[in-house]
């Protein structure tokens, strides 16, 4: 299995819910992350999870919470957002952080919109 | 710090000729150099990479890309270029402290 998989594919939500997004990996890989991205622009990091621990938290805003429950699944716990946090939110793993040859591997992507 | 330019928003070409899409990268240190291609509405594929050893680095789909330490580029590169090929392609360089740092993309149009 090399998927990453994420749950779900679309998501739309008012700007008072709480939701989540689900990312799972069954390729053995001990860092995982996500990423957020806008139309035709790069992806950005948001989180990196390294050995279930977070190694880095790019100033994300405390709406946006991550969960690393175990070294297969990452979640994302999103509540208050804003119409500007619309995006697609990827979720990436590779087989360590360190060293740094190694590429990631990316789902499919949630497509938020925030209403 | 680390940076990534693709200097061309936009590549067109027709089916059956080369394609050439352009990234040059600043790092201090030694590169690891990235190429992933995104199709709409779906996640990025990594396509090749770039660590050690041969200049020239052959990838997935009929991909290579060159190194160029002189001109800090790693140009993606392929020789017959499919109207499937037509994506948004992303350069990324892995340096200091493990992060990937990508360019703003290149938007591949193949016409048949």
């Amino acid at each position: 299995d090399t998927e990453v998989t994420q749950t779900p594919k679309h998501l739309v939500m008012g700007m008072t819910n709480k939701k989540s997004l689900k990312c799972e990996q069954h390729m053995g890989h001990r860092a995982m992350y996500w990423y957020k991205q806008k139309a035709k622009k790069p992806p950005e990091l948001m989180f990196v999870y390294s050995y279930e621990k977070l190694s880095i938290n790019e100033s994300v805003p405390s709406r946006f919470s991550p969960e690393c429950p175990n070294s297969s699944l990452l979640n994302l716990h999103l509540h208050a957002l804003q119409p500007e946090d619309s995006a697609l939110y990827l979720c990436a793993s590779s087989p360590q952080w360190a060293p740094m040859n190694t590429e990631a591997f990316f789902g499919q992507g949630t497509r938020l919109t925030v209403v | 710090a680390q940076s990534v330019a693709q200097p061309e928003d936009q590549v067109n070409v027709a089916e059956g000729n080369p394609l050439t899409v352009k990234c040059t990268y600043s790092v201090s240190g030694n590169p690891y150099l990235f190429w992933y291609v995104q199709y709409p509405n779906r996640g990025l594929q990594f396509l090749l990479k770039y660590i050690t050893g041969d200049n020239l680095v052959k990838g997935s789909y009929g991909f290579e890309a060159e190194f160029n330490k002189s001109q800090t580029s790693f140009h993606l590169k392929k020789p017959s270029a499919l109207v499937s090929d037509s994506a948004l392609y992303f350069c990324a360089v892995r340096a200091r402290a493990g992060k990937s740092t990508f360019g703003d993309g290149t938007t591949l149009t193949v016409k048949p």
